[in-house]
């Protein structure tokens, strides 16, 4: 069982619609969770990060998380062009140290 | 200031090159790591310095050297490539294991590395 998993897509949704991305975690004592995007060619961007039960919203952002099912959700409302890219969940294990497991990543595509 | 600086941002290298891949952070950060990543993958770690020591090196071949002189500078010593070493090279920094928001990782642009 992979550490993180998300869906690959691809992802299309219409301009000005929501779109949804999901991932899941096998570490029950997972504490911190990241979304990042990343555009063909560049480096991850940091979204958004959360590490408490419930949501959290920043702009057209808003992050899920739900530690009793082990899952983490990006809802990104009135989605643009300029959203699609690939979206990659990072998750921080509970057990010591600093490294991340990363899904694989969705690729999201808002079509004009 | 969020800002992880990369170069050099393309190398095109052959199998028998010395090179050497450099980042520098100034956000105070003492947690620097290298990424490897090819295309449509996530970021595969290579290796992380934690308050300038090593503590993570993921079994990462030999031709594939780090160095951290500072808490800001790390680099990346490359020899004897190989062509599947051709890849994106990330370069992140947090504030360390710290527990929460502190634990983000900001990304450098990279270093588009092709070996021939």
């Amino acid at each position: 069982q992979k550490e993180v998993e998300q869906n690959s897509g691809p992802l299309s949704v219409p301009e000005g619609a929501i779109a949804s991305l999901n991932c899941t975690y096998s570490d029950r004592g997972s504490q911190s969770f990241f979304w990042y995007r990343q555009y063909s060619g560049k480096s991850p961007e940091l979204i958004m990060f959360i590490y408490s039960n419930g949501d959290k919203e920043d702009g057209r952002f808003t992050a899920q998380l739900n530690k009793a099912s082990q899952y983490v959700s990006l809802l990104i409302r009135d989605s643009q062009p300029s959203d699609s890219a690939t979206y990659l969940c990072a998750v921080l294990p509970g057990r010591t140290g600093n490294q991340f497991y990363f899904g694989t990543g969705t690729s999201l595509t808002v079509i004009p | 200031d969020t800002e992880v600086t990369q170069t050099p941002k393309h190398l095109v290298m052959g199998m028998t090159n010395k090179k050497s891949l450099k980042c520098e952070q100034h956000m105070g950060h003492r947690a620097m790591y290298w990424y490897k990543q090819k295309a449509k993958k996530p970021p595969e770690l290579m290796f992380v310095y934690s308050y300038e020591k090593l503590s993570i090196n993921e079994s990462v071949p030999s031709r594939f050297s780090p160095e951290c002189p500072n808490s800001s500078l790390l680099n990346l010593h490359l020899h004897a490539l190989q062509p599947e070493d051709s890849a994106l090279y990330l370069c992140a920094s947090s504030q360390g294991a710290l527990g929460g928001a502190r634990d983000t990782q900001y990304f450098g642009p990279g270093t588009r590395l092709t070996v021939l």
